[in-house]
């Protein structure tokens, strides 16, 4: 079946323009996170969404920083007034739900995002 | 805030070695899974093991889970060079939060 994708795969933008990345969960999948992946470095949560719940956006940089889902399925994070730091690989991945065998995550294969 | 801290780094070894990464965690859990990343991109889930159970296997990995220790192993028998890439774990507290991720290991199997 089909996997978790995300658009667009690639993105250059220059700095102070705003961008969005799209994520695509797997069909039926209920939980949405979003990360962040800085060169070599590990994954930085940004977000998570989790059914009808409020989102957990205890990971969020900045205020410059969103991330909306709408009708519990396509996600969308936005990046307003991009700065150069922002540039990373944005990383989306979805479950079925939470706790046990549920949490196992699907990731898409990333937005590369450079901000010049 | 990360959960998950993985040891050592990186790692280099030998095709028909094995490998073994540990990783320790802050705070109670309720599952720890391991993930495989190749090139810096998509992440691969390996395994998930649950905070009552202490060893699980699938194929050439073996994980431990010493929650006494909050710590965990993933064990890598007889390594192929198709085995390197960076190997991260994720550990969820107790309750509705979010899966968060340790900074990796990088190992490279080298024919």
């Amino acid at each position: 079946g089909a996997g978790v994708s995300q658009s667009p795969s690639n993105k250059v933008t220059e700095k102070g323009k705003d961008v969005e990345l799209r994520c695509d969960p797997i069909s039926g999948h209920t939980a949405l996170y979003w990360y962040r992946q800085s060169l070599g470095q590990g994954l930085e949560f940004l977000i998570y969404f989790q059914g009808n719940s409020a989102p957990d956006k205890s990971g969020l940089p900045s205020d410059r920083f969103s991330a909306e889902r709408t009708g519990g399925s396509v996600s969308t994070l936005t990046i307003q007034r991009t700065q150069q730091e922002d540039s990373a690989v944005y990383l989306c991945a979805s479950s079925p739900g939470w706790g046990g065998g549920a949490d196992t995550q699907y990731f898409g294969p990333g937005t590369r995002l450079t901000v010049l | 805030s990360q959960q998950g801290e993985e040891d050592p780094q990186a790692l280099s070894i030998q095709e028909g070695e094995n490998a073994t990464m540990n990783c320790s965690y802050k705070t109670s859990i309720n599952n720890l899974q391991w993930y495989r990343q190749n090139s810096g991109r998509g992440l691969v889930h390996l395994i998930l093991i649950r905070s009552n159970e202490r060893e699980k296997h699938s194929g050439r990995l073996r994980v431990t889970l010493d929650t006494s220790k909050k710590s965990s192993s993933l064990l890598i028998t007889a390594s192929r060079a198709a085995d390197t890439a960076s190997y991260f774990c994720a550990g969820r507290s107790s309750g509705n939060t979010p899966l968060v991720f340790g900074k990796g290991t990088r190992l490279s199997v080298i024919a």
